[in-house]
């Protein structure tokens, strides 16, 4: 079965910092991978996923991930963080066709990012 | 598209009372997910369908809970009788036909058991 871990729970970084949220998978094969944003009260909204190809991905906002798979990782980043950027960011793995959960997508614990002006 | 479309997005009710939560996924979407969030436990997984069938319900956490989709546009989630531990915001999901391709998630439902 796959799963996800997002080790930090939470993250400060001031206005204009780089930011990078990590997450680390389980899988037995290349998985689908994605990044959710929520914010308070909202639903999570996609950011970026990974299918194949060109291992960096560009997403909404400004965001863009890694998968390295030596690594099993799939990590966010951002050059420069707005004020706006402040919610909880969810790292998720799915599995490709065959997989015994094909369908379902795995939810890490998400991080929650606090922007300080 | 008006995206998945969840109701109520509040629910406040006594414990012992049954509640309903509804969901319209995107049309045309195979794929529909309901998904619990609370702080200890983070998004949990509790069933999903495709076409219509249901796949994995080994995330409903007990026959206080049953799920139905009676056709391609809705689904129903329901807790008969409800205790304050189910209080929760529960979400609903859809994702064409393939779940690799992610899912779009309604704005959910905030669920108060009181």
């Amino acid at each position: 079965a796959q799963s996800v871990t997002q080790p930090d729970i939470h993250i400060t970084v001031s206005e204009g910092a780089s930011l990078e949220l990590r997450c680390n998978y389980s899988y037995g094969a290349t998985p689908y991978l994605f990044w959710y944003v929520q914010s308070p009260g909202q639903g999570l909204q996609l950011l970026l996923k990974y299918f194949s190809g060109d291992t960096l991905v560009q997403g909404i906002k400004g965001f863009e991930a890694e998968f390295k798979r030596s690594q099993s990782s799939f990590n966010l980043r951002k050059p420069s963080v707005h004020w706006s950027d402040a919610a909880e960011y969810f790292c998720a793995v799915g599995a490709r066709a065959g997989g015994t959960s094909y369908g379902k997508l795995t939810f890490g614990q998400g991080t929650i990012l606090t922007v300080h002006p | 598209d008006a995206g998945v479309i969840q109701s109520p997005r509040h629910e406040v009710t006594e414990m012992g009372q049954e509640v309903t939560l509804r969901c319209k996924p995107i049309s045309g979407h195979d794929y529909l997910f309901w998904y619990r969030q609370t702080m200890m436990r983070g998004l949990e997984l509790l069933i999903y369908f495709n076409n219509n069938v249901p796949i994995d319900d080994s995330g409903m956490p007990e026959d206080r809970f049953s799920a139905k989709m009676p056709n391609a546009s809705f689904s129903t989630l329901k807790i008969q009788p409800s205790e304050p531990r189910d209080s929760a915001v529960y979400f609903c999901a859809s994702s064409p036909r393939q779940g690799g391709t992610g899912y779009t998630f309604g704005s959910g439902t905030r669920l108060t058991v009181v």
